[in-house]
């Protein structure tokens, strides 16, 4: 079993929607959780991190995590072409600094 | 956070041959890691660069393929020997920063084509 998994992609998204996107963890311990943002070429970057049950908002992302259902999403607001990229859902395993990384979701916003 | 330089940015090898990518960090940090991404795939972590000692390889990586260096706080080398094409890839190295620079950081990878 994967320790993290992500919605599969693509997703297709119109200009100034709602882009929602959902991780799952099987480590019940885990306890960072973190969206990066990977455009194609480029490496990743950290766009929003999470470490409590409940929603963080920056700027048009919100991150909420529900750690009884070990679940953890990004909601991306009033989408913008320039959100086009990959999103990697990574969750800090307890007692351990080591990041595991979900396969990815490839967003796409259409114009 | 954090500011990493890795080098070289891309390369292109022979087989049979090695390359040693460099890590270089602006600040002191906690812990250094060396991932690999493969063409349209996410990122596996290869080890754990320990300070002084010999890195923690992750399962189904070995220290004879991927010997890493880590001599100080700031600076770290991975080195992909004995190269073959399916060791073309993405590779990254990332640190997790201390005090006011915490959190997860990537260079910009290195990527290796084999011929």
């Amino acid at each position: 079993q994967k320790e993290v998994e992500q919605n599969s992609g693509p997703l297709s998204v119109p200009e100034g929607a709602i882009a929602s996107l959902n991780c799952t963890y099987s480590d019940r311990g885990s306890q960072s959780f973190f969206w990066y943002r990977q455009y194609s070429g480029k490496s990743p970057e950290l766009i929003m991190s999470i470490y409590s049950n409940g929603d963080k908002e920056d700027g048009r992302f919100t991150a909420q995590l529900n750690k009884a259902s070990q679940y953890v999403s990004l909601l991306i607001r009033d989408s913008q072409p320039s959100d086009s990229a990959t999103y990697l859902c990574a969750v800090n395993v307890a007692d351990d600094y080591k990041l595991s990384f979900g396969a990815g979701t490839t967003v796409t916003v259409r114009a | 956070s954090a500011v990493i330089s890795q080098k070289p940015s891309r390369d292109i090898c022979q087989r049979g041959t090695s390359l040693t990518i460099q890590c270089q960090v602006d600040s002191q940090v906690t812990m250094m890691f060396w991932y690999r991404q493969q063409p349209g795939q996410s990122l596996t972590l290869i080890a754990t660069a320990n300070q002084g000692s010999e890195a923690t390889y992750e399962s189904g990586f070995v220290i004879d393929k991927f010997p890493i260096s880590r001599p100080n706080l700031t600076f770290s080398t991975l080195t992909v020997s004995n190269m073959s094409p399916e060791d073309s890839s993405i590779y990254l190295c990332s640190v997790l920063g201390q005090g006011a620079n915490y959190g997860y950081t990537f260079g910009s990878g290195t990527r290796l084509t084999v011929v």
